[in-house]
């Protein structure tokens, strides 16, 4: 089946660690995209990739990193500088200009 | 700057009630794309529909409906007769430029109850 997969579904991280969240998908779409989303509130831009070997930043990159080494993945890294890493991401990926569809998301959880 | 307004934060109603979920959007494009999405408690996303700003027809599909209206730049959802499988968290959301990577402005999500 075609879609998009992300692992793990849930993670724990000390402080201080440095966590990377899994994105793949078969949908052979171009571009990928990475949300966080907070309990209660929409989802923002952390990162996104229009072609492999290039990303830009969105609205909240700050204490994040990315790749785009293959077109169907996407993996984002959350680094100890990110103050407040514990929410839920969501990764999606589209054809360029076209609908977004999302993976099931994973939820980080700072212990 | 592109905006997104989901004022209903919470509606509550019972197995059956028509409901409508309002969406009030900003953009200075006149080219942009609106969008629904339901989240159940899963928490993955669901695609429901996508409009571009040319085409003002109203849509229905089975139990939903979307009323597009650009002179009050509003994209609302109406289910009819819900079911309680109808629980979740709808998002609407705008994509303004379809050469800036396509990206979606949410607004913050309106959290649906359905009651048998």
């Amino acid at each position: 089946d075609g879609g998009i997969t992300q692992s793990p579904k849930y993670l724990f991280r000390k402080e201080g660690q440095n966590v990377t969240l899994s994105c793949e998908q078969n949908l052979n779409h171009d571009a990928m995209y990475w949300y966080r989303q907070d309990p209660g509130q929409g989802l923002r831009l952390i990162y996104y990739s229009q072609i492999v070997n290039d990303f830009q930043k969105g609205d909240i990159a700050e204490g994040y990193s990315v790749s785009r080494e293959k077109k169907e993945s996407f993996p984002l890294t959350v680094t100890s500088a990110q103050k407040n890493p514990t929410a839920f991401y969501l990764c999606a990926s589209s054809n360029r200009a076209d609908t977004q569809y999302f993976g099931p998301g994973t939820r980080l959880t700072v212990l | 700057a592109q905006k997104v307004t989901q004022a209903q934060t919470e509606i509550s109603v019972v197995e059956k009630e028509d409901v409508t979920l309002d969406c009030v959007y900003e953009t200075r494009d006149t080219t942009y794309y609106l969008f629904w999405y339901k989240q159940p408690p899963s928490g993955e996303l669901v695609f429901l529909i996508r409009r571009n700003s040319f085409d003002e027809q109203n849509e229905i599909s089975g139990r939903y409906s979307w009323n597009f209206q650009k002179s009050t730049s509003s994209f609302n959802f109406t289910i009819t007769a819900s079911q309680v499988v109808d629980s979740a968290v709808y998002f609407c959301a705008l994509s303004e430029d379809r050469n800036a990577g396509n990206m979606l402005t949410f607004g913050g999500g309106t959290r649906l109850m359905v009651k048998p």
